[in-house]
């Protein structure tokens, strides 16, 4: 089967420190990636997305990087904050065959003070 | 603008009843997505929906569940006699193409008795 997100679990982290959420894919097809954010009984909420042609894209205060040698996928939050403490989840999908996102289990990030 | 809409928030059924779920895409969208997610786990596929038409339904269990999209009106997610393994939180999404961002609802949770 093809499996999205192998990750640790939980990152815990100080306010003011960077985080580094991963996630491993193994759709050698898949051409586009997204990492969503969930926060407690809400739905996912789209963060910052990259194609397969790209390794690198930044955001405001997020970066993605794509290794597609490894196909591994990684979210970089710079200065986290109390509110990014939420479930990311990475997801891909092939574009090119119209398939649907296919989402990871997910890394939960709790911020403290 | 209105995001995507879903309702009932939360939906309490007994076991053997039926669940409609409705799902309203943003205005302009017309393709609708079906995610489930259980507790602690992600989001996964359940079916891809333009108006009148399913396009991928490989995620839909073979029996009890059916989706819809008429011309007009909401989306509806229909599970007929829920078992207990039911209960989980569903979420819509909506696009406006095949290629273009996906916006999530607040989900609807289910719980069966």
């Amino acid at each position: 089967g093809e499996n999205v997100g192998l990750h640790l679990p939980t990152l815990s982290v100080q306010e003011g420190d960077n985080s580094i959420i991963n996630c491993a894919y193994s759709n050698s097809a898949s051409d586009y990636f997204i990492w969503y954010k969930q926060e407690s009984g809400k739905g996912p909420q789209f963060i910052i997305d990259i194609r397969s042609n790209m390794d690198k894209r930044q955001g405001q205060r997020v970066t993605v990087l794509l290794n597609k040698t490894v196909k591994h996928l990684s979210l970089q939050i710079a200065a986290t904050q109390p509110g990014d403490s939420a479930v990311y989840f990475c997801a891909e999908n092939n574009h090119q065959a119209g398939t649907a996102l296919i989402f990871g289990k997910g890394t939960t990030l709790s911020v403290s003070s | 603008n209105a995001g995507v809409m879903q309702n009932p928030r939360h939906l309490v059924r007994r076991r053997g009843q039926e669940a409609r779920l409705r799902c309203s895409p943003m205005k302009g969208h017309s393709h609708v997505y079906w995610y489930r997610q259980l507790p602690e786990e992600g989001l996964k596929f359940m079916v891809y929906l333009q108006k009148e038409n399913i396009i991928d339904e490989s995620g839909m269990p073979k029996e009890r569940f059916s989706a819809e999209f008429p011309k007009e009106g909401p989306s509806i997610l229909r599970i007929q006699q829920v078992v207990r393994g039911d209960s989980a939180a569903y979420f819509c999404a909506s696009s406006a193409g095949q290629d273009a961002e996906l916006f999530f609802g607040e989900g609807s949770r289910l719980t069966v008795l």
